[in-house]
């Protein structure tokens, strides 16, 4: 049973330029949320994604986005990337309704490169 | 803002040493606490959760962990180390209110166990 996979796994993008990260979740799982960690930090709360919409959203701009498909798969999206988005993007998927939505399966990770 | 905080960020210790990793939170209402555990090389896994009833959780691998209300507390602990522990170890806490799924992070302990 394959657990959380994301794609890519590392990438090096040049500031102002936009990237899409991807995510899909454990089989099972309908909701993923995502995370970005900075070197030394704990992850960070971007946003929630269930039943195709953006449930929650922590504290980050509007350049930070994301979508849902119907098959539980999500992408994260950042436009006019800064030196400082550069980090460890994690994807975790849970299950959406209880306590699941904040018990998380964690992916690998999308390691982005701003220079 | 609710906060996270691992008292230390760098942690040696020999095999067969007992291991408290201390974890406090700034929130004052109901929380949902977690120790997740980044072993090398791979990715973010839950040790351990508390959600309600005994305040002392078992995890995996023989670690355990108390919450303490008072303190706002929820320390990691394991009496007997391994090699094999060496990882760097995450507490994260959610605060129970309407549709709240985020998690908020501790900056991480990083564990070095020596043979």
């Amino acid at each position: 049973d394959a657990g959380v996979t994301q794609s890519p796994t590392h990438l090096i993008k040049t500031r102002g330029q936009q990237v899409t990260l991807r995510c899909s979740p454990k089989s099972g799982h309908d909701t993923v949320s995502w995370y970005q960690q900075a070197l030394g930090q704990g992850p960070q709360f971007i946003f929630q994604y269930y039943e195709e919409e953006e449930r929650q959203r922590g504290n980050f701009p509007d350049r930070f986005s994301g979508h849902q498909f119907p098959n539980y798969s999500s992408e994260l999206n950042v436009n006019a990337l800064l030196l400082g988005d550069s980090a460890l993007y994690l994807c975790a998927s849970s299950l959406g309704s209880g306590t699941g939505p904040v018990v998380g399966e964690f992916g690998p990770g999308t390691r982005l490169t701003v220079t | 803002a609710q906060s996270v905080s691992q008292h230390n960020h760098h942690v040696i210790l020999s095999e067969a040493a007992s291991l408290e990793l201390g974890c406090n939170y700034s929130y004052g209402g109901t929380v949902n606490l977690f120790w997740y555990v980044q072993y090398p090389g791979q990715h973010l896994q839950l040790l351990l959760k508390y959600f309600s009833g005994d305040p002392l959780v078992k995890g995996i691998k023989g670690f355990e962990a108390e919450f303490i209300k008072s303190k706002f507390s929820f320390n990691l602990r394991k009496p007997s180390v391994q090699w094999s522990d060496t990882a760097e170890y995450f507490c994260a806490v959610n605060s129970l209110g309407d549709s709240n799924y985020q998690l908020i992070w501790g900056a991480g302990t990083k564990l070095i166990i020596k043979p």
